[in-house]
C-alpha cells in the first residue's frame, strides 16, 4: 500500500536550517507531482512547495520562497525539502504528500496520499 | 490570494444524522475544490476532488457539490468514525490555499 514517511524534523534555532526527507513506497513514484505541506494550530494547513515529476518545475508559496528548496531523488523514491533561515513562524508539523493523479493538471492538489509528518520547531 | 470560508465552525450532531458542510471561495476557483477530513493525530484524508468526485475507497455517503465560490460538502447518514474535522482546499488559482475547517462533533 502506498506510505509516505517524513524524517528530519526537530527543535532549530532562528536563523538555522533542517532538511526534511520523505521516503516513499507503494506506488510509482516517479510518476507523481509531490508537495510539502504545513499545519499549525493556528494558521491551519497551509501548502507551502511542489515538485513535478521531473525535477523540471517547482513553486513556492510566498512564505518559503527564496528560503525552502524542493528537490527529488527518484531513483531513491525520496522527496526532500531543504529548509534554511528558519523563523519561528515555520514552526508546524510538516506532511509531504502526492500531488495530482486525478486527472487535469497537476499541482497544488488535490492531495491524495499524505505522510504522518514530522515536526519542525524553531526556538532559541 | 483566494480565501476560503468554512461554515459552520462547529457542527453538532448525532450518528444517523445528516451534515451539511459549506466551504465559500473569496473569488471564483471553478471546480477545482477538494474536501479532506482530519482526525486527532492523523493526516488528513481526501475525500472529494474537483468538487464532486469521491476519491478511492470513500464510501457512497459523502458527497460534494457546487463551483465557481459556493461549495458543500454532504454526509447523507452520519456513522461513529465520520466525527472528525473537515477542511476544503483549492488548486483554482494560487497558491494554493485550505480552509481554516469545520469541526464534526457528537451531539
Amino acid at each position: 500500500q502506498v506510505q509516505l514517511v517524513e524524517s528530519g524534523g526537530g527543535l532549530v534555532k532562528p536563523g538555522g536550517s533542517l532538511r526534511l526527507s520523505c521516503a516513499a513506497s507503494g506506488f510509482s513514484f516517479s510518476d507523481y507531482y509531490m508537495s510539502w505541506i504545513r499545519q499549525t494550530p493556528g494558521k491551519g494547513l497551509e501548502w507551502i512547495s511542489y515538485i513535478s515529476t521531473t525535477i523540471s518545475f517547482t513553486n513556492y508559496a510566498d512564505s518559503v520562497k527564496g528560503r525552502f528548496t524542493i528537490s527529488r531523488d527518484n531513483a531513491k523514491n525520496s522527496l526532500y525539502l531543504q529548509m534554511s533561515s528558519l523563523r519561528a513562524e515555520d514552526t508546524a508539523v510538516y506532511y509531504c504528500a502526492t500531488d495530482g493523479g486525478y486527472g487535469g493538471n497537476p499541482g497544488g492538489g488535490p492531495f491524495g496520499f499524505w505522510g504522518r509528518g514530522t515536526l519542525v520547531t524553531v526556538s532559541s | 490570494e483566494v480565501v476560503l470560508t468554512q461554515s459552520p465552525a462547529t457542527l453538532s450532531l448525532s450518528p444517523g444524522d445528516r451534515a451539511t458542510l459549506s466551504c465559500r471561495a473569496s473569488q471564483s476557483v471553478s471546480s477545482y475544490l477538494a474536501w479532506y477530513q482530519q482526525k486527532p493525530g492523523q493526516a488528513p484524508r481526501l475525500l472529494i476532488y474537483d468538487a464532486s468526485n469521491r476519491a478511492t475507497g470513500i464510501p457512497a455517503r459523502f458527497s460534494g457539490s457546487g463551483s465557481g465560490t459556493d461549495f458543500t460538502l454532504t454526509i447523507s447518514s452520519l456513522e461513529p468514525e465520520d466525527f472528525a474535522v473537515y477542511y476544503c482546499q483549492q488548486r483554482g488559482n494560487w497558491p494554493y490555499t485550505f480552509g481554516q475547517g469545520t469541526k464534526l462533533e457528537i451531539k
